[in-house]
């Protein structure tokens, strides 16, 4: 059982570079989430998702795109890097059944630095 | 105002003893839920355990516990017996019923705890 897949695992981009972050999930989860983690911080929401075609915008998501084509995967897209996008990318979902007390379940990250 | 705060930037514990770790957390919404997850330094995310806030007992799983005050609106890990392994960065989160959208978490910004010989 994969659970939720991230890749890359590790990319360095130049400033104004463009890239996508894959997430794809093979648990059948409704909802769907991007987290950012800077260095010795918690975690802030960018984007999410409660279903295919269904995204909205989190606490942090200037700089951010995300598409939901499909239940499996929600891609986050940077455009134009710059180095306060610097950071490790979480991906997680959950299932919308017994929703108030499921955990999210969390890819292993993307580290990403903008140089 | 921040919705959960986590005052211990770093706690160290010895190996076998008990260790508390602060959340507190801010919320007008009466129905919400508090998790807290684990990562290690290989950075991955681990469920630790759940209260919701309707629980009368307090939460329990394994060597966690959460100490839940719903007056104070605080929400304290306690790990009893600490081991090597239980070093790590710990954060609480929040999810809010009724004023949260798409079931998401809101987290602290953590505790580094570091268990010695």
């Amino acid at each position: 059982n994969a659970g939720v897949t991230q890749t890359p695992k590790f990319r360095i981009l130049k400033i104004g570079q463009s890239m996508t972050l894959q997430c794809t999930q093979d648990m059948n989860h409704n909802y769907m989430y991007w987290y950012r983690q800077d260095p010795g911080m918690g975690l802030k929401l960018i984007y999410y998702s409660v279903g295919a075609g269904i995204t909205d915008k989190g606490e942090v998501p200037n700089g951010y795109n995300v598409s939901r084509s499909t239940t499996e995967d929600f891609p986050l897209r940077l455009e134009l890097a710059a180095p306060s996008q610097t950071s490790v990318y979480f991906c997680a979902s959950k299932p919308r059944t017994g929703a108030f007390n499921s955990p999210l379940h969390f890819g292993n990250g993307t580290r990403l630095t903008v140089t | 105002a921040q919705k959960i705060t986590q005052t211990q930037p770093g706690m160290f514990v010895q190996e076998k003893e008990a260790v508390t770790l602060d959340c507190t957390y801010d919320t007008s919404d009466p129905s919400y839920g508090l998790f807290w997850y684990k990562q290690p330094s290989s950075g991955e995310m681990i469920f630790l355990i759940y209260q919701g806030s309707y629980d009368q007992q307090n939460a329990t799983e394994g060597r966690y516990s959460l100490n839940f005050q719903k007056a104070r609106k605080s929400a304290n890990l306690v790990i009893s017996a600490s081991q090597l392994g239980d070093s790590a960065m710990y954060f609480c989160a929040m999810r809010e019923g009724l004023t949260g959208g798409g079931n998401k978490l809101t987290f602290g910004t953590g505790t580094q705890l570091k268990v010695e010989l």
